[in-house]
Parts: C-alpha cells; structure tokens; sequence
C-alpha cells in the first residue's frame, strides 16, 4: 500500500494569485496523478505527473493554468496559477503502487475568493 | 468511451442490513476495478482492487464480486453499521488504455452516498 500526504489540507486565497500543492508518498509507486473534485461531483483527472518529464494533461486542462513537477518517484507538486472563483475545489493527489492499486491523498480544499 | 454508472445515487438504510451497491460499465476491456470510500471532506479510501481475471475479493465485511461480461460490479456489505456511511465509488481501469503520453487513467462513476441510521 501507500501512505499519501498532501500540503496545504486547505486554503484561502485571492483572485489572480498561485497555489502550489505538495504531494508526498511514503513509498516508490508507479505512477502519480492529480484529480480534482468540485462540490457535489466526482472526481476529474487534470493530470498525470511524469517523473522527469513534463506533466500529461487531460482534455480541458493546460500546463500554463496547472504546472505541475515530479522531480523523483515519490513527490509531486501542482501549482493552481491564476486563480479565479471557479477553481475552488478540492484537489487530491493520487499514487498507484506496482500491484496497480490506486490511493489517493486527503485533498487540499480550495476556496478562491 | 468508458462510462461507469452507479445507481441510486444515495441510499438510506436502518443499521445491521447487508447491502448490495451497483456499479456498471459500458467497455467489459478492463485491466481492474477498484472501489473507494470517502466521507465528508475527505480523500478516498481505497476498499478493495478486483483485477481482470478475478470474480470476487473479500475484506472483512466487505465482498466485491466482478462480471465483466455483462459489465457489472457490486459491493456487498454485512451487517452494516452506522460508520459505513459514506460515499461509494466505483472506478474502472481500461485494458490497453495508453494513450498519447501513456495515461491509463481510472474513470469513476459518480459514487453513492449511503447513510447507515442507529
């Protein structure tokens, strides 16, 4: 398995300013990603983070709005750039392990005022 | 395109019945599929992985049992208790998914919210 934490669990921020989310995995994994979930709706995949190289982004979602790093196999960051009040959401970081079991972070909750 | 639906949506139920959650999906080429919980507020806990070749895991009081065939997952819970109550999520894992760039992304039905009541 794999223990997930995330920084900050939450945030208040500002129109037109930045975030950036840590990830950490207690251990090596595969693969990491970065989901986001608005209030009431399931999760969406903005990414997959790539260690080494740059981030693969979902259809709706561009590097320049969500840059995001992986500088070695078991930590992550997402930054939220340019920040508007629809970005408030809850934002999780997710790992899968060599058993292809996925876990998932306890978010970061987002609000933008 | 894979779809995965849950229903109902939400589901209220007195403490100590056995449930029975659904999940569907449209595309039976898949390499696993897993189920989460996440309560209010929170991430997701991951329940248990059923991978391709398997029809059922067990944990506890839980029992996930996999027909791809007929593109159908249900989640068995015994003797539910007021703790289980949460949101359900049933997440699909495509066979030969990658994509441009590698993704093999899970795609997730939009959960089931279940309230176990004292």
């Amino acid at each position: 398995s794999a223990v997930i934490s995330q920084k900050p669990s939450r945030d208040i921020c500002q129109r037109g300013t930045s975030l950036t989310i840590q990830c950490q995995v207690d251990s090596q994994v595969t693969m990491m990603f970065w989901y986001r979930q608005q209030p009431g709706q399931s999760l969406t995949l903005i990414a997959t983070a790539n260690q080494g190289s740059e981030a693969t982004y979902e259809s709706g979602f561009v590097i320049d709005k969500f840059p995001i790093s992986r500088p070695n196999l078991t930590f992550s960051t997402l930054t939220v750039s340019n920040m508007s009040p629809e970005d408030s959401s809850i934002y999780l970081c997710s790992a899968r392990v060599f058993g292809n079991e996925q876990f998932f972070g306890p978010g970061t909750r987002l609000t933008v005022l | 395109k894979q779809e995965v639906t849950q229903i109902p949506a939400a589901l209220s139920v007195p403490e100590g019945e056995n449930l029975v959650l659904n999940c569907s999906f449209t595309d039976s080429a898949i390499y696993n599929l897993q189920w989460f919980r996440q309560d209010p507020g929170k991430g997701l806990t991951s329940l248990l992985l059923i991978q391709s070749s398997q029809r059922e895991q067990t944990s506890g009081r839980l029992n996930a049992s996999l027909d791809k065939s007929s593109g159908r997952s249900t989640l068995y819970i015994a003797a539910s208790q007021p703790g289980d109550s949460a949101t359900y999520l049933c997440a699909v894992r495509r066979r030969g998914s990658l994509t441009q760039g590698g993704s093999e992304k899970l795609v997730f039905g939009k959960g089931m919210k279940l309230t176990v009541n004292p």
